[in-house]
């Protein structure tokens, strides 16, 4: 079946510095979903990048999917501590419900 | 607040027990999804309910049930508990088009002693 991957599983960063997750799918994707989960909190839903090459941005977030649209990308310029938490990708692809990658999880040292 | 609601916050049972866990969706949406996240492990899907029918199951064990009743909300049964089957448990809702988001409520933890 579809597999969603995400590296790193973790990341400690010094605040101001940049943050990088990855995601890979098994299989092409129709769209790709992202989300934020805090510690403590729920996943919330942050974007949805459907087109090859698509680039969107956030403030300081920009996320991209791939040409091949199998691969996605989150980057996050001069993290801050509210930047903290787990990052999700979802791929989806057919008529299956998303299919979540296992997260990187974001910590920000002060 | 996502709008998606579930009930409890947190369960304490035993082995071999049976629990129900409950989420009502947003309004309006037709469809719900259940979630198991252990200890650093991801969001792992385990079934989906459209306008009250199965719409796709995932890695649900046999012990574990779930339906959707008429008013569209949702509970999750989960029966002969074990010490693994601790975790959180996240109900998420959204419109019923997959390439639409989903909102998750707060989360259900279970503690199996």
């Amino acid at each position: 079946g579809q597999q969603v991957m995400q590296i790193p599983q973790y990341q400690h960063v010094q605040e101001g510095e940049d943050f990088t997750t990855y995601c890979n799918s098994s299989t092409t994707l129709s769209n790709i979903q992202w989300y934020k989960q805090r510690p403590g909190g729920h996943p919330v839903f942050l974007i949805q990048l459907v087109k090859s090459g698509e680039v969107k941005k956030q403030k300081r977030l920009t996320f991209q999917f791939g040409e091949a649209k199998k691969n996605s990308s989150l980057h996050i310029t001069a993290t801050q501590t509210t930047d903290v938490g787990t990052y999700f990708c979802a791929g989806l692809s057919g008529n299956t419900p998303l299919v979540f990658g296992k997260g990187t999880r974001l910590s920000v040292i002060a | 607040d996502s709008g998606v609601t579930q009930t409890p916050k947190h369960l304490i049972t035993a082995t071999g027990q049976r629990v129900t866990l409950r989420c009502s969706p947003r309004s309006g949406d037709l469809s719900v999804y259940w979630y198991q996240q252990s200890l650093d492990q991801g969001l792992q899907f385990l079934i989906q309910y459209y306008n009250g029918e199965e719409r796709a199951k995932g890695n649900i064990l046999e012990r574990f049930s779930a339906q959707q009743f008429p008013d569209l909300h949702s509970e999750l049964n989960l029966s002969s508990l074990e010490l693994g089957d601790s975790a959180l448990y996240f109900c998420a809702s959204s419109t019923g088009q997959e390439d639409q988001p989903q909102h998750f409520g707060d989360g259900t933890r279970l503690s199996i002693l």
